[in-house]
């Protein structure tokens, strides 16, 4: 079964204290890895999709790796506008089934 | 463009009655989807269209719940009847490629 796992399920960092949110997924043939950011009350945002391992992708602070079990969304130097949860979600193969982690919640303190 | 439009924002019902959400997907995608996100679960696939046909509804809980996508820019969820269980947001999410793009969701409230 398709399983995605996200950690930490929290993390609280003090502004410009870089850190790494984990995804390590199971599946059958990765068609893909998102990333999304999401903002209280809102939908979840689209930030980044990378397809294969050795892949990065960047965004401003942001910096998404992919491997063939995990990915990172690294964050260089945060900001407290960063504060959001991030989720995770991986395409196994099903047409346009993506299949979530739980997400990690951040909070970057000023 | 507007991104995918959802209404209502908010919902608040009591249990037994009937409550229709609707979605309107950003124009030239062709797949919809209907998620519903709660503390305990996440965010869970209820139901996918491929060019306003369902793909898959193994993610829709029970009979109770039902979906219809009319034409390509419409689509409705259905709760009949609602029970306090069903209480969580709901977001609707369309996509053209890979990348999905959500809608702001309606937070249910079933009492």
């Amino acid at each position: 079964e398709d399983q995605v796992t996200q950690s930490p399920e929290a993390l609280r960092l003090q502004e410009g204290e870089s850190s790494s949110l984990n995804c390590s997924y199971t599946v059958s043939g990765l068609r893909g890895l998102f990333w999304y950011r999401q903002d209280p009350g809102k939908g979840p945002e689209f930030l980044f999709t990378l397809y294969s391992a050795g892949e990065e992708k960047e965004k401003e602070r942001l910096k998404a790796t992919l491997t063939k079990k995990e990915s990172f969304l690294h964050i260089t130097a945060p900001k407290p506008e960063d504060s959001a949860t991030y989720l995770c979600a991986v395409d196994g193969g099903s047409q346009g089934n993506l299949i979530f982690g739980k997400g990690t919640k951040l909070s970057v303190k000023p | 463009d507007a991104g995918v439009i959802q209404s209502p924002r908010h919902e608040v019902t009591e249990m037994g009655q009937e409550v229709t959400l609707r979605c309107k997907p950003i124009s030239g995608h062709n797949s919809l989807f209907w998620y519903r996100q709660t503390m305990m679960r996440g965010l869970e696939l209820l139901i996918y269209f491929n060019n306003n046909v369902p793909i898959d509804d193994s993610g829709m809980p029970e009979d109770r719940f039902s979906a219809k996508m009319p034409n390509a820019s419409f689509s409705t969820l259905k709760i009949q009847p609602s029970e306090p269980r069903d209480s969580a947001v709901y977001f609707c999410a369309s996509s053209s490629r890979s990348e999905q793009y959500f809608g702001p969701g309606t937070r249910l409230t079933v009492t």
